[in-house]
């Protein structure tokens, strides 16, 4: 059981380049979120997932794209990467939503994107 | 106004002692409280899960809920080196995908 896996741990984009960061559960959760976080920065939802072919923006969504094919994976796409991109990627998943006692979210070790 | 606030710290302390982190917050709509232990370069980790006002205690953990001051505590008891990491706040509240992060605060626990 690997819980969360994340690909790559560490990327190095230039500024107008695209890439994709790459996020599997094993644990048949639903729900899934990616989530940046900044230096001195709480987590900001980028966008989340309640079942596969099912997604939606969080707070900070602008400059991403995401699909949900299976319940397994859930790929975070940037496009046109731009320096404001620059931060640390987490991608979780949960049994069930947010305010539900069944919301207990399970984080990968994250990818740390650099946008030069 | 920030939503959460928490103090960034660091926190330093000596091994064996009480450690005491906070979280205040602005919207009574929070009813799911969360403390989440991050190491170094490492993901999140949930380590408690509280619902309401009151208290919840697992081993040398303790979180606190004060819904009428708008504030939440965890206490670690007998603290040790291997509790050196940040620990974030989290909250949500019935209903919708918005849980509010707090910043975190760096805590350091000395041999």
């Amino acid at each position: 059981n690997a819980g969360v896996t994340q690909t790559p741990k560490f990327r190095i984009l230039k500024i107008g380049q695209s890439m994709t960061l790459q996020c599997t559960q094993d644990m048949n959760h639903n729900y899934m979120y990616w989530y940046r976080q900044d230096p001195g920065m709480g987590l900001k939802l980028i966008y989340y997932s309640v079942g596969a072919g099912i997604t939606d923006k969080g707070e900070v969504p602008n400059g991403y794209n995401v699909s949900r094919s299976t319940t397994e994976d859930f790929p975070l796409r940037l496009e046109l990467a731009a320096p404001s991109q620059t931060s640390v990627y987490f991608c979780a998943s949960s049994y069930g939503p947010p305010g539900t006692l069944f919301y207990e979210q399970y984080f990968g070790p994250g990818t740390r994107l650099t946008v030069t | 106004q920030k939503e959460v606030e928490q103090d960034p710290g660091p926190l330093s302390v000596p091994e064996g002692a009480i450690v005491s982190l906070n979280c205040t917050y602005s919207n009574s709509a929070f009813q799911y409280f969360m403390w989440y232990r991050q190491y170094s370069r490492k993901g999140p980790e949930l380590l408690m899960y509280t619902y309401s006002s009151g208290n919840k205690e697992d081993g040398r953990f303790t979180a606190q809920v004060d819904k009428s001051s708008k504030y939440i505590s965890l206490f670690i008891r007998d603290s040790q080196p291997s509790d050196s990491a940040t620990y974030l706040c989290a909250m949500s509240a019935t209903g919708g995908f918005k849980t509010i992060f707090g910043a975190g605060t760096r805590l350091f626990v000395k041999a």
